[in-house]
């Protein structure tokens, strides 16, 4: 029983460009969440998703980020014109949705150069 | 404004040793907490939880105490372990359900010398 897989585990981007980061949640895990940890911070939630519906996206900027978990497939966290600021580490985790089991991956670091 | 304060960023301990790693809260609301261990370049693992409505729960070799009127929790780790040694992220939330976010402490980076 794989866990949670993220890919790519590093991701260089040039400024202005686009990023995509993916997450294939657990098997049988239909809830998925995204965080950010900043360099020497913690982690910071960004968005919650269940299939094909964006629950919770109270922590993810109003501008150039985006989050879709699509009835196939996996979880896309997409950054749009990449900034510096962007360069983190982006945790998804899935959970069967009746508790607090939430299970990381093992995050895909960013870097904008 | 950080809601989960972990003011320890480091703590060095012998092996065999007790382990104790603080955490400090400002929000009342919350009422479900959980601890995170994470390795570089993993992901964090769930450790341990708590409820508002205990003052203590024990899994082996850990066992976190909540202290509400404080707002203030710990982890003891005992005895601690070389392997233990990794970053330790305290989180709280308002809802016992899943669906809620989590907010995460800054972490502390826990030692064990053999």
């Amino acid at each position: 029983n794989a866990g949670v897989m993220q890919n790519p585990r590093h991701l260089v981007r040039r400024r202005g460009q686009e990023a995509r980061l993916r997450c294939s949640p657990m098997k049988g895990h239909s809830h998925v969440y995204w965080y950010r940890q900043l360099p020497e911070e913690g982690l910071k939630f960004m968005v919650y998703l269940q299939k094909e519906n964006i629950i919770d996206e109270s922590g993810m900027p109003k501008e150039r980020f985006s989050a879709e978990f699509p009835k196939e497939g996996p979880s896309i966290l997409r950054i749009q014109q990449v900034v510096r600021g962007d360069s983190a580490a982006y945790f998804c985790a899935s959970s069967p949705g009746t508790s607090y089991g939430y299970t990381f991956g093992s995050g895909t670091r960013l870097t904008v150069v | 404004d950080q809601q989960v304060k972990q003011n320890s960023p480091s703590l060095s301990v012998q092996e065999g040793r007790i382990s104790i790693l603080n955490c400090d809260y400002t929000n009342s609301m919350f009422d479900y907490f959980l601890w995170y261990k994470k390795y570089p370049a993993e992901g964090p693992t769930f450790l341990i939880s708590i409820s508002s409505i205990k003052d203590k729960n024990e899994d082996g070799r850990f066992t976190v105490f909540l202290n509400k009127s404080a707002k203030h929790l710990s982890l003891h780790i005992v005895p601690s372990q070389p392997g233990d040694s990794a970053v330790y992220f305290c989180a709280a939330s308002s809802q016992n359900q899943a669906g809620t976010a989590l907010i995460f402490g800054k972490g502390t980076t826990l030692s064990v010398s053999s």
